[in-house]
């Protein structure tokens, strides 16, 4: 089966613009997630989808971060305006439905630099 | 405060020998326990988990050990190969609820030495 599929790869950007990033999980696949991976440290869960409603933002920068799943399938995540400290691997996973035993798979994330 | 931590930055380990990566958990509310593998450029790839009703789950040359009241979860990789040198991440989660995004370790760098 095709995997988690993210584009663009690598992203550059100067601080204060617009960036966004594209997910399309594996088919079937109900629950998407967004991770951030700041180097040297482990990802760290950013937002969750069930389908097409918000289950998890806890975690996500509301003032600069957003993330939309608008038909339950692929999803955007945006950063408005972009900090340094955003730099990072942006990483989608999904798997079949949250709350169970179904790992998550990965895509290859995207990798932000912010000049 | 980290939750789930991995106390070895790097382990290097010779060929053909037992790979033993380390991890302990704070939150005892985290009831199921995964390993990913990374290599660089690459997202994370799932290996194995362990449901916290069990303490041990083995899948070909990786078994992965939880000791509940220690807080503490082991992965041993027999025998090591040199395709296993990558990055390991421990990652827990609460089941149940609908909200279950993994919290991860800083993840243990693992070199196999020819």
């Amino acid at each position: 089966e095709a995997g988690v599929a993210q584009s663009p790869r690598y992203k550059i950007i100067e601080k204060r613009q617009s960036v966004a990033f594209w997910c399309n999980p594996i088919s079937g696949h109900a629950t998407l997630y967004w991770y951030q991976q700041i180097l040297g440290q482990g990802p760290k869960l950013l937002i969750q989808f069930q389908n097409n409603g918000v289950v998890d933002d806890s975690q996500l920068p509301k003032d600069r971060f957003s993330a939309e799943r608008l038909k339950g399938v692929d999803s955007t995540l945006k950063i408005q305006p972009a900090k340094l400290e955003d730099s990072a691997v942006y990483l989608c996973a999904s798997s079949f439905a949250g709350g169970n035993n179904q790992p998550q798979h990965f895509g290859d994330g995207t990798r932000l630099s912010i000049l | 405060d980290q939750q789930v931590k991995q106390n070895s930055p790097s382990l290097s380990v010779q060929e053909g020998r037992i790979s033993i990566l380390n991890c302990d958990y704070t939150n005892s509310m985290f009831d199921y326990f995964l390993w990913y593998k990374k290599y660089p450029a690459e997202g994370p790839t799932f290996l194995i988990s362990i449901s916290s009703i069990k303490d041990k789950n083995e899948d070909g040359r990786f078994t992965v050990f939880l000791n509940k009241s220690a807080k503490h979860l082991s992965l041993h990789i027999v025998p090591s190969q040199p395709g296993d040198s990558a990055v390991y991440f421990c990652a827990a989660k609460v089941r149940g609820g609908g909200a279950d995004g993994l919290t991860f370790g800083k993840g243990t760098h693992l070199i196999i030495q020819p």
